[in-house]
């Protein structure tokens, strides 16, 4: 089945700077990648996802890469907030996968004012 | 508010025992999913319905049992209580339980076995 690995657990970064959080897979199948924040007492709420005939896809501050030569996809958020602070995940899945998706660890991002 | 809702919200009980979880979709979603969260083993998927039918499952135990009504509400059912059960519980849904569907997570119900 897929394997998700997520990188760093835990993230810091001043307000403003950019942060970047790396995935990566093992099936090769898998087509579906997407992000979900979690706030403290919360649900997970996705906030981009993509396909696998894609490279990259933006949504203002936030956007995601994907190399499926190397299996491995990325969140980057540009220009950090406070309210980012939360875990983010990551997923992958679809075609292959048996309708699971297969979330990562986790990333605890701080932003400090 | 992603429109899921889940109740209760928290759950205490002693080991042995058993609990429902019940989870509402989206207007509109047919299908159902629920995760088990922990922070040994993060965000873990149990099980998917697709209007009434299990259509995949995953590393849920066999005390463990679900099921989705015509109504389209699922619950899940959790028996013989362990100390290791003790997590979060998240019902997700999505319209129509393809693979690349976007789900849709309800607020959980934290579930504490003493």
């Amino acid at each position: 089945g897929e394997n998700v690995e997520q990188h760093p657990s835990t993230l810091s970064v001043q307000e403003g700077d950019s942060a970047v959080i790396k995935c990566t897979y093992s099936d090769s199948a898998s087509n579906y990648f997407p992000w979900y924040k979690q706030e403290l007492g919360k649900g997970p709420q996705l906030i981009i996802d993509i396909r696998s005939n894609v490279g990259e896809k933006k949504d203002q501050r936030i956007a995601v890469t994907l190399n499926k030569t190397a299996k491995h996809f990325s969140l980057h958020i540009t220009e950090t907030q406070p309210e980012d602070s939360a875990v983010y995940f990551c997923a992958g899945g679809g075609r292959g996968s048996n309708y699971k998706l297969t979330f990562g660890k986790g990333t605890l991002l701080t932003v400090n004012p | 508010d992603s429109g899921v809702t889940q109740t209760p919200k928290h759950l205490i009980t002693a080991t042995g025992q058993r609990v429902t979880l019940r989870c509402s979709p989206r207007s509109g979603d047919l299908s159902v999913y629920w995760y088990q969260q922990s922070l040994d083993q993060g965000l873990q998927f149990l099980i998917q319905y697709y209007n009434g039918e299990e259509r995949a499952k995953g590393n849920i135990l066999e005390r463990f049992s679900a099921q989705q009504f015509p109504d389209l509400h699922s619950e899940l059912n959790l028996s013989s209580l362990e100390l290791g059960d003790s997590a979060l519980y998240f019902c997700a849904s999505s319209d129509s339980g393809r693979p690349t569907d976007t789900q849709y997570f309800g607020p959980g119900t934290r579930l504490t076995v003493l």
